[in-house]
């Protein structure tokens, strides 16, 4: 079955700018998840989404926001960009099943964001 | 709060070489532990996992024990492979009020394997 799909890929960007990534998760996975990866802070975690709603929110800032849809595809936005927003941001969904335990994730390849 | 700390990389060992990358935790509650890879260009990947105290997770050759007397996780492998060269991330995830698990991770481990 198909992985978790995240577009685009690369993407440059100048400071002041916005962007919006996407992520299409795994068949009948409802929690998506988003990451930052930098060489520096390594991976973040930016927010949480079930069934529509965030459910968990990490420590950034309110330039970064997200939203998922009905087919529990998501994307996350970051405005006015900064030279230090560059970084490699992933997602990863998982498939909740009750009484079963931390979930495992699956992640996507990544869309690198570089901002001039 | 939850933390996880790994051995600062990069670990440089020659084919056939056993690896070991060290991996304790902190953590409040129960939580089940993770080995996640990450080779060049990609996302994580899911290596391993152990769920409850003594478990014991593998895959590919790779083994670790879920050590609660020493919160460790530590990651090995008997003989490793120039493929073998990647990030590998040590993860745990307890559950959070709102039924989800939100993993907190190490900062990574670089592996690189010479032939």
């Amino acid at each position: 079955k198909a992985g978790v799909t995240q577009t685009p890929r690369y993407l440059i960007k100048t400071r002041g700018q916005q962007v919006t990534l996407s992520c299409s998760p795994i068949s009948g996975h409802r929690s998506v998840s988003w990451y930052q990866q930098t060489p520096g802070q390594g991976l973040q975690f930016l927010f949480e989404y079930f069934s529509e709603t965030q459910r968990n929110k990490g420590n950034f800032p309110g330039r970064f926001s997200g939203r998922q849809f009905s087919n529990s595809r998501s994307e996350m936005n970051v405005s006015t960009l900064e030279l230090g927003d560059s970084a490699l941001y992933l997602c990863a969904s998982s498939f909740e099943s009750i009484g079963a335990g931390a979930n495992v994730l699956t992640f996507g390849a990544g869309s690198r964001l570089t901002v001039l | 709060g939850n933390s996880v700390t790994q051995m600062e990389g990069p670990v440089t060992l020659s084919e056939e070489a056993f690896l070991t990358i060290n991996c304790t935790y902190t953590a409040t509650g129960y939580p089940s532990l993770f080995w996640y890879v990450q080779y060049p260009g990609e996302g994580l990947q899911l290596l391993l996992k152990a769920t409850k105290a003594d478990d014991k997770g593998s895959n590919k050759g790779f083994e670790a024990t879920y050590r609660k007397e020493t919160t460790s996780f530590h990651l090995e492998k008997g003989s490793v492979q120039v493929s073998d060269s990647a990030v590998y991330f040590c993860a745990l995830s307890d559950r959070l009020s709102g039924g989800s698990y939100i993993p907190t991770f190490g900062r990574g481990t670089s592996l690189i394997v010479h032939p």
